[in-house]
């Protein structure tokens, strides 16, 4: 059964500032890989996929994440964060063999961006 | 809109009693699942369709949950005799064959149950 880690409950950071999103995972064989971002009052938003090819993908509102086969992980970055990026971020797995495909969610990381 | 839509946003009922949501998906998308969601947690599977056919289900889904999505479009999840522990968010998500990974989603029914 593949799961999720994310092992930060909130991250804050000034505005400005890069902003990593830690999201480690574990499946069987290859992975799709995806980050999700929810706002109050509002359903998820999908913000990025990795399928296969280049390591780093990059999504929308200049979020990116980097594909680490080796150390399974999928940490979302921003180079520069704003306030309104400030919501619950999640990552999600499905093993590409699993003809579905349900997603596996990870637990969520608060992201708290201070002006 | 065309995004996914559920009704109603909000629901309180008391233990025991039946309820159910219903889900209308992005048009053209012949995928539809539902997840539930808990305060402070991720979202879980419970259920999927493609088209009509329900093709998996959790193990979360009891025997008083079913699920329906009769003519391939909207879907319809049921909960019998509720529990204070069916209390969550209930999320619809949609997407087409070509790219299923990429689910778009409700924004959600809130159950309640006291």
């Amino acid at each position: 059964a593949q799961s999720v880690a994310q092992p930060e409950d909130q991250v804050n950071v000034a505005e400005g500032n890069p902003l990593t999103v830690k999201c480690t995972y574990s499946v069987s064989g290859n992975p799709y890989l995806f980050w999700y971002v929810q706002y109050p009052n509002r359903g998820l938003q999908f913000l990025l996929k990795y399928i296969t090819g280049d390591n780093l993908v990059k999504g929308s509102y200049g979020f990116e994440a980097e594909f680490n086969k080796s150390q399974t992980s999928f940490h979302l970055k921003k180079p520069s964060a704003l306030v309104s990026d400030s919501a619950l971020y999640f990552c999600a797995v499905s093993p590409i063999k699993a003809a579905g495909n349900k997603l596996t969610f990870g637990g969520g990381t608060r992201v708290l961006v201070k002006p | 809109d065309t995004g996914v839509s559920q009704d109603p946003r909000h629901k309180i009922t008391k233990r025991g009693q039946n309820v159910t949501f219903r889900c209308d998906p992005i048009s053209e998308h012949n995928r539809l699942y539902w997840y539930r969601q808990t305060l402070g947690q991720g979202p879980e599977f419970l259920t999927y369709f493609q088209n009509e056919a329900q093709l998996e289900k959790s193990r979360l889904l009891s025997d008083r949950f079913s699920a329906e999505r009769p003519k391939g479009s909207f879907s319809t999840l049921e909960i019998q005799r509720t529990e204070q522990g069916d209390s969550a968010m209930y999320l619809c998500a949609s997407s087409p064959d070509r790219a299923w990974y990429e689910q778009y989603f409700g924004p959600g029914t809130r159950l309640t149950v006291t």
